[in-house]
């Protein structure tokens, strides 16, 4: 069964620091790679997304994220996060061959960044 | 914003009532989804609909009915719900449909928060 896993639940940073959040996932087939972003009280907005070609993406607002094959891992980073960064961060994938199905969710890393 | 809207952005219900939430995108997406989102959780799949066809409904009680009336529109009939279905109800588009290869990303919107009482 495909499943993700984030690494970390809540994250507390300052501001200009360096962020990570990992994310592995575990499925028998090709994915689609996702990161979403859920600011208090806002939906769920597309951070980046890897469907094939360069592993490096890039996304919104300065996160990019690679995608390594052979760990089954897709980590998000930001050299210098600030203040409004702080939300709910999701890691998601699905079937790259099945369109129109599920995406599948990790549970969510909470990072909290102080000014 | 997000280019997916639903209304109402909360709803208080009993258990004895029906009522329906309600979808709707213009970005010519011809798949919806229904997820559920308890708190502090990730979202869930509930239904799919391509070309205003269920393809996948995720063993979800009768209690909700899904409805798609046309390509733009996406409801949620609700009756006798129970407590536990409190929740964040989201729902999504993507450009893609069953059957072929998926190369989009689903976009979603606010949500209808739910209280059942």
């Amino acid at each position: 069964a495909q499943s993700v896993s984030q690494h970390n639940h809540h994250v507390i940073l300052s501001e200009a620091a360096s962020l990570e959040l990992g994310c592995n996932y575990s499925y028998g087939g090709t994915v689609n790679l996702f990161w979403y972003v859920q600011y208090p009280g806002q939906h769920l907005q597309l951070l980046l997304k890897y469907f094939s070609g360069d592993p490096l993406v890039k996304g919104i607002k300065g996160f990019e994220a690679e995608f390594i094959k052979s760990k089954f891992s897709f980590n998000l980073r930001k050299p210098s996060v600030q203040w409004s960064d702080t939300a709910e961060y999701f890691c998601a994938v699905n079937d790259r061959c099945q369109a129109g199905t599920a995406l599948i969710f990790g549970k969510g890393t909470t990072l909290s960044v102080s000014s | 914003d997000t280019e997916v809207t639903q209304t109402p952005k909360h709803l208080v219900m009993g258990m004895t009532n029906k009522k329906s939430l309600k979808c709707e995108q213009h970005m010519g997406h011809r798949a919806m989804y229904w997820y559920k989102q308890k708190a502090k959780k990730p979202p869930e799949l509930m239904f799919v609909y391509s070309y205003e066809k269920l393809s996948i409904n995720e063993s979800v009680p009768s209690r909700f009915s899904p409805e798609c009336p046309n390509s733009s529109l996406l409801n949620l009939h609700l009756h006798a719900l129970q407590p536990e279905d409190s929740a964040l109800y989201l729902c999504a588009s993507s450009q893609e449909v069953a059957g072929g290869e998926s190369n989009q990303p689903q976009h979603f919107g606010d949500g209808t928060r739910l209280s059942i009482l």
